[in-house]
C-alpha cells in the first residue's frame, strides 16, 4: 500500500531532550516537507526537500533540523525542544509539484 | 503578501443538504490550487487539483470550481454524509516553488 508512515504517532518528552521524529515513504517521490498544524493558524512549512542531500527551509524552520540522505526517509530532528513547539506535525510526499501531496498519518507532540 | 482564505470557518448542516465552502487566495504568480479533506487527528487527504485553466472539476459528491481572475475557489459539496464532517483545507501553489499556501480551513459538521 502506497503511504507515508511517520512515527511515533503520540510524543511527550522534556524540554531540551533531543528528539527525532521519522518520516518514511514508500512511493519513490522525490519532494517531502515538514510541517505542523496549530489550532487556528492552518498548517505551516517547517522543510522541505526537493531530492536527496537538497533541503530547504519552508515558513517556520527555527529550532528545527532535517536530513535526506535517502529518497524514502526523511526525519524532523529537535535538538533542543521548547514547550512552543508543542504542536501536531504531518509529513507529506509528492511526485512532483502538479501532484497532490499524500500525508502521513500525524505526530502530536507535547514539549513539557 | 500571499495568503488564502476560507470562509466560512465553521459550517453545520443536515445531513442529505447541499453546502458550498469558500476560498479566496492572493497568491502571485499562481500554479494550482487543492482542496483537501482532513478527518480530526488524520493527515489531510487530496480531493481535488486545478490548474489556471481548469473552471470546474468534479470527485464524486465533491464539485471544486476556480475563478482564475477574481482569485476565487470553492468547494461545493452534493447530498452530504455525515462522513462529510471533517475540516476542508484550500491550498494555493505559486509557480516556480515548491512551497504551499494552506488557507486555515472550513469546520464542517453535518447532522443526522
Amino acid at each position: 500500500e502506497a503511504q507515508v508512515t511517520q512515527n511515533p504517532r503520540y510524543l511527550i518528552t522534556v524540554t531540551g531532550k533531543k528528539l527525532t521524529v521519522t518520516c518514511s515513504q514508500n512511493m519513490n517521490h522525490e519532494y517531502m516537507s515538514w510541517y505542523r498544524q496549530d489550532p487556528g493558524l492552518g498548517l505551516r512549512q517547517i522543510y522541505y526537500s526537493m531530492n536527496v542531500e537538497v533541503t530547504d527551509k519552508g515558513d517556520v524552520p527555527e529550532g528545527y533540523k532535517v536530513s535526506r540522505k535517502e529518497k524514502r526517509n526523511f526525519p524532523l530532528i529537535l535538538e533542543s525542544p521548547s514547550p512552543n513547539q508543542t504542536s501536531l506535525y504531518f509529513c507529506a510526499s509528492s511526485l512532483a509539484d502538479s501532484y497532490g501531496y499524500t500525508f502521513g498519518s500525524g505526530t502530536r507532540l507535547t514539549v513539557v | 503578501k500571499n495568503q488564502v482564505e476560507q470562509s466560512p470557518q465553521s459550517l453545520i448542516i443536515l445531513e442529505g443538504k447541499n453546502c458550498t465552502l469558500q476560498c479566496n487566495y492572493t497568491v502571485s504568480p499562481f500554479s494550482n490550487l487543492r482542496w483537501y479533506k482532513q478527518d480530526t487527528g488524520r493527515g489531510p487527504v487530496s480531493l481535488t487539483i486545478m490548474t489556471f485553466s481548469e473552471n470546474t472539476k468534479s470527485n464524486g459528491r465533491y464539485t471544486a470550481t476556480l475563478d482564475a481572475d477574481t482569485k476565487q475557489s470553492s468547494l461545493h459539496i452534493t447530498a452530504s454524509q455525515l462522513s462529510d464532517s471533517a475540516s476542508y483545507i484550500c491550498v494555493v501553489t505559486s509557480s516556480g516553488t515548491y512551497k504551499y499556501i494552506f488557507g486555515t480551513g472550513t469546520r464542517l459538521k453535518v447532522l443526522a
